[in-house]
């Protein structure tokens, strides 16, 4: 299994600015993937970000919104960029291992945008 | 394309209880079937998973068999404690893309 911590935990930020949330892994991964999911409801990927090829994004997220950084097999980054309220939602950082298929998730970030 | 449907919540059971949970799919090909848990205020943990057809997947008192003929993994549990109350999801992980495919959860109360 993996272990992954994501910072901050939770933050409250105004309209229009920007946050990066990080994820460390404690172990070397190739697939890692950013989840967006609404309290008490299911989660929606947003984009996988495998190490060495750029993030591919799912239909309704973009680059420019969400810019995701993967430097090295242990870190990734995600920036939700000019936020808005809609963007207050818990994100969540994940790994697979490719053998078992089995996927880990970080603590996830709680966001709030005022 | 593939697809989970979950048995809708909230589901309120007595301790010591019988749960089941259902969960059917729609997938091409051969997929691999998971439940995982979320505690409140924890992360979200793998809690089962079953890769091949009438394989059974088991842990922490539950089980799950993956059943081809009705495209189900149902979860189950004979007897249900206070501390399983929290939310389940059923997923699936198929085709070329290798993306999860979520339910959309079933929330699950435990009383004493």
């Amino acid at each position: 299994s993996a272990v992954i911590s994501q910072k901050p935990s939770r933050d409250i930020c105004q309209r229009g600015t920007s946050l990066t949330i990080q994820c460390q892994v404690d172990s070397q991964v190739t697939m890692m993937f950013w989840y967006r999911q609404q309290p008490g409801q299911s989660l929606t990927l947003i984009a996988t970000a495998n190490q060495g090829s750029e993030a591919t994004y799912e239909s309704g997220f973009v680059i420019d919104k969400f810019p995701i950084s993967r430097p090295n097999l242990t870190f990734s980054t995600l920036t939700v960029s000019n936020m808005s309220p809609e963007d207050s939602s818990i994100y969540l950082c994940s790994v697979r291992d490719p053998r078992s298929y089995e996927q880990y998730f970080g603590p996830g970030t709680r966001l709030t945008v005022t | 394309g593939n697809s989970v449907t979950q048995m809708e919540g909230p589901v309120t059971l007595s301790e010591e209880a019988f749960l089941t949970i259902n969960c059917t799919y729609t997938a091409t090909g051969y997929p691999s079937l998971f439940w995982y848990v979320q505690y409140p205020g924890e992360g979200l943990q793998l809690l089962l998973k079953a890769t091949k057809a009438d394989d059974k997947g088991s842990n922490k008192g539950f089980e799950a068999t993956y059943r081809k003929e009705t495209t189900s993994f149902h979860l189950e549990k004979g007897s249900v404690q206070v501390s399983d109350s929290a939310v389940y999801f059923c997923a699936l992980l198929a085709g070329n893309n290798r993306k999860l495919i979520w339910g959309l959860g079933t929330s699950l109360a435990v009383n004493p």
